[in-house]
């Protein structure tokens, strides 16, 4: 089976920076993405990751390191807007199926 | 069409009644997922179309969960015999196919059993 684990809440100041951990055990991993998700929103697609090293897009970044079984979500200048839940999915054998973490909320306060 | 669209975006039914769910995924796209989302938890997979391959059931929590996928394009989603632990968020989900990794969400189905 798959085992990922997020905080499950994290609160930060707009304009700070934020890091949401992800740690997995599962068989046959493949790569790691992230999916925002407002409240009563749909998850969005922000990255995927399938070799080790640090992938950035605009203010979001996305780490992975294989050999740890390890990821993170890092958010530069916050804002307001993102407040919302971040997950983490693992992909897992070479098929397009993920499997997702429980979520990591969090809080930007002015 | 522009997104995954579902219907309805609200179901409220009676224990032990059956519903079918809706999905329409962005056309073109070769693969379509299906998702429960208890509230405030995470996303639980339930099945996975991929073209004409057969789906990827392993996630469906038990046989009164069943899914189709018509012309390789349209999903329904069927619960029979309903138990208020069904009640969730169901989200569908499409991909233009192997090699791209970003899923499209609709905006899902609120599933009420009373």
């Amino acid at each position: 089976g798959q085992s990922l684990e997020q905080p499950s809440e994290v609160t930060a100041v707009e304009g700070a920076i934020v890091q949401i951990n992800c740690t997995y055990q599962t068989s046959g991993f493949y790569g790691l993405s992230w999916y925002q998700q407002h409240d009563g929103g749909a998850p969005t697609f922000l990255s995927y990751n399938a070799l080790d090293g640090l992938e950035e897009t605009g203010r979001f970044s996305s780490f992975l390191s294989r050999s740890d079984s390890y990821g993170y979500l890092l958010l530069q200048e916050l804002q307001m807007k993102d407040s919302a839940s971040y997950f983490c999915a693992v992909r897992v054998g070479n098929f397009n199926k993920f499997y997702f973490g429980s979520g990591t909320k969090l809080n930007v306060k002015p | 069409g522009a997104g995954v669209s579902q219907s309805p975006s609200n179901k409220v039914t009676e224990k032990g009644k059956d519903v079918e769910l809706r999905c329409d995924p962005i056309s073109g796209h070769t693969a379509l997922y299906w998702y429960r989302q208890s509230l405030g938890q995470g996303l639980e997979f339930l099945i996975y179309f991929q073209g004409n391959s057969a789906p990827d059931k392993s996630g469906l929590p038990s046989d009164r969960f069943s899914a189709e996928r018509t012309g390789g394009s349209v999903s329904t989603l069927t619960i029979q015999r309903t138990q208020q632990e069904d009640s969730a968020v169901y989200l569908c989900a499409s991909n233009p196919g192997p090699s791209n990794y970003g899923y499209t969400f609709g905006s899902g189905t609120r599933l009420t059993v009373v």
